[in-house]
């Protein structure tokens, strides 16, 4: 199956806000309200940041939001700070035969 | 609250078996469905497989021929058995949890440090 597919590198200055997007198809994403975003720093373990498109867990910062329209699922950070500098990745169900898929992952420089 | 911890060796011969614990502490492994996830060194994740403490499994179509998780109640532990690996089955290999009491919503909450395994002769 085909990864969702990501920008690999997105960027912004402290304060301002950014969007990364991930793209899947009618058999995922734009089916399913299960797409989740994960924030992973330099060798460390992915930290869970949205789940079911938009829920937060607790203890994730509410400068992180997710949305999602048509086939395209989006993050959305405000505020940015340094420690957001990290790799982001979408998930989402694919079906009960293909069932979870990631994208290709989203670099997020805070210049 | 629950940490997982990867175990296992780190290196592994070409056409052999990779197998891996993980073992779940400060809860139980009762009533969760348990993943094993992926990450070639520089690239992005993949999704292995999972399990529910019941034992019923799925995995992903691409490493379904080679790819056994099994669970221990007892010890509260699940495992992965990948056979006949290559060097393309070279990652840092993560085991997680769903969020979702008695559902598997794709939420992997929390994870393990995860365990860097190479395979080469």
């Amino acid at each position: 199956q085909s990864a969702l597919t990501q920008p690999a590198s997105v960027s912004g200055s402290p304060g301002q806000s950014i969007t990364i997007s991930c793209t899947g198809t009618s058999s995922d994403v734009g089916t399913y309200n299960l797409v989740s975003w994960y924030q992973q720093h330099p060798g460390k373990a992915p930290k869970l940041m949205i789940y079911e498109v938009s829920k937060r867990p607790s203890g994730v910062s509410n400068r992180f939001s997710g949305s999602k329209s048509g086939n395209t699922a989006s993050l959305t950070i405000s505020g940015l700070q340094a420690e957001d500098e990290a790799d982001y990745y979408c998930c989402s169900y694919a079906g009960s035969t293909i069932v979870w898929v990631f994208g290709g992952g989203t670099k997020l420089t805070v210049l | 609250q629950v940490q997982l911890q990867e175990s296992g060796p780190g290196l592994v011969k070409p056409s052999e078996t990779l197998s891996l614990t993980c073992t779940v502490s400060g809860g139980s492994i009762s009533n969760y469905y348990w993943s094993w996830i992926r990450q070639p060194p520089g690239e992005g994740l993949e999704w292995i497989g999972y399990i529910y403490y019941s034992g019923s499994t799925n995995y992903n179509p691409s490493l379904k021929s080679r790819v056994t998780i099994s669970v221990d109640t007892s010890k509260n532990q699940f495992s992965l058995k990948l056979r006949s690996v290559t060097a393309a089955d070279t990652a840092i290999y993560y085991c997680a949890r769903d969020r979702c009491t008695s559902c598997f919503s794709g939420s992997f909450d929390p994870w393990g440090q995860g365990t860097l395994v190479t395979v080469s002769s």
